[in-house]
């Protein structure tokens, strides 16, 4: 699976816009972008993912380039309870593997 | 989350003993998972099964077996606990390689 690079911290004022950027240029053709975040000590939690084109779901949008090099996770108008760590993590769909997850960026929203 | 629970949530053991630590699902997703979180390495696979009796290791399997006779659940024992065990544990479960994967609220162990 493609290797990816997140910056570790990053802040955001409340009701802004908060963009998660993710590297991942080695991603291949057949690997997915997943967002995943972790809130404290409680259980990573499913956000979105994607392959190729942008996706938008309750929670986030995830902005792809067209080279598939970098992606942006994107929550509208961030709150306090968005505090926690963001994984992006890149994987095939190979079937027997299983998500890798890396350090995270921490993003701390502002009130 | 709905649908999976982890037992026990909390654990205090002592080195050298064994321990089962419990995840089960009610959501009958094929694919399972353990992971340990520890401060500063993040999330590390120990085990994960894609079915009944299909087992395959993680990057951190030592030291650890799992089991899954039942859809429902899957086990993870600590044959004989070290201290560098102590670590929190998650279950995750998936309904299969494409799609999200759904976590427990952890179990924390501590082995002294």
């Amino acid at each position: 699976d493609a290797k990816t690079t997140q910056p570790p911290s990053m802040d955001c004022a409340e009701g802004r816009a908060a963009n998660l950027p993710c590297n991942h240029s080695t991603i291949s053709g057949n690997e997915y972008v997943y967002w995943y975040r972790q809130i404290h000590s409680q259980g990573p939690q499913y956000i979105i993912h994607g392959l190729k084109n942008n996706e938008t779901n309750e929670m986030a949008s995830l902005i792809i380039t067209e080279d598939r090099k970098s992606s942006t996770l994107i929550l509208p108008h961030a709150t306090l309870r968005d505090t926690a760590v963001y994984y992006c993590i890149v994987r095939g769909d190979t079937g027997r593997r299983a998500l890798t997850f890396g350090s995270g960026t921490r993003l701390q929203v502002q009130p | 989350d709905a649908g999976i629970t982890q037992s026990p949530r909390h654990k205090v053991t002592e080195t050298g003993t064994p321990v089962t630590l419990r995840c089960h699902q009610t959501e009958n997703h094929r694919y399972m998972y353990w992971y340990r979180q520890d401060p500063g390495h993040g999330l590390r696979l120990i085990h994960y099964s894609y079915g009944v009796k299909d087992t395959d290791k993680g990057e951190v399997s030592d030291g650890y077996s799992v089991s899954r006779s039942k859809t429902e659940d899957f086990l993870l024992t600590l044959e004989s606990a070290t201290s560098s065990q102590t670590s929190v544990y998650f279950c995750a479960i998936s309904e299969g390689s494409n799609y999200g994967y759904t976590f427990g609220s952890g179990t924390r162990l501590t082995v002294v």
